[in-house]
């Protein structure tokens, strides 16, 4: 039982450039989430899904696409990386609110 | 989204109680949580409390709820050194399908 899993740990991209940061989970998780973490603003949501096929907005959404298509993964495409993007992203499971969000070791992505 | 906020900053000595405040504005939330991110790492779920409960009580770690003032605290007894990290409060969002998180509070411990 790996939990959530996420790769890869570290990037660093030019300005301009896509990408995508991976997200699985092996505990059978319907809710999934990712948020990014910047300096001295805690986490801030960017978007979520409560199935497979079925996605929401965040709180931070604008540059960030995600799509689930299987219970398991759920990735978050940066279309066009830009400076701002650079930050710490961690995504989170969970099955249920009163069971607690499981959390991922985050990717470190730096924009350049 | 509602604001969670924290107080950035704790200060103590090895064996005394550490207590980290959280105010919370959505009176819709049902679950409250804290959690636990060392240095480099992700975050780890400490504990978490229903709203219609006043206290949860789990080893060193005594969270109290005051759904009146919407202030929730987290309590850690003998305080060791290997609990210096950052101590994020979190509370469900108006969707009910993830957390708005205050900004955390880096607690430290000195010996």
């Amino acid at each position: 039982n790996a939990g959530v899993t996420q790769t890869p740990k570290f990037q660093v991209l030019k300005t301009g450039q896509s990408m995508t940061l991976q997200c699985a989970q092996d505990m059978n998780h319907e809710y999934m989430s990712w948020y990014r973490q910047d300096p001295g603003m805690g986490l801030r949501l960017i978007h979520y899904s409560v199935g497979a096929g079925i996605t929401d907005q965040g709180e931070v959404p604008n540059g960030y696409n995600v799509s689930r298509s299987t219970t398991e993964d759920f990735p978050l495409r940066l279309l066009s990386a830009a400076p701002s993007q650079t930050s710490v992203y961690f995504c989170a499971s969970t099955r249920s609110r009163n069971y607690g969000y499981t959390f991922g070791s985050g990717t470190r992505l730096t924009v350049v | 989204g509602e604001d969670v906020e924290q107080s950035l900053f704790l200060s103590v000595r090895e064996g005394d109680s550490s207590v980290i405040n959280c105010t919370y504005t959505d009176s819709s939330s049902t679950y409250l949580y804290w959690y636990k991110q060392e240095p480099g790492a992700g975050l780890q779920l400490l504990t978490y409390i229903f709203s219609n409960m006043d206290m949860k009580q789990d080893q060193r770690l005594t969270v109290l709820l005051n759904k009146k003032d919407k202030h929730l605290s987290l309590r850690i007894a003998d305080t060791q050194t290997g609990d210096s990290a950052i101590y994020f409060c979190a509370e469900t969002n108006p969707s009910g399908y993830a957390l708005n998180f205050g900004k955390g509070t880096s607690l430290l411990v000195t010996p």
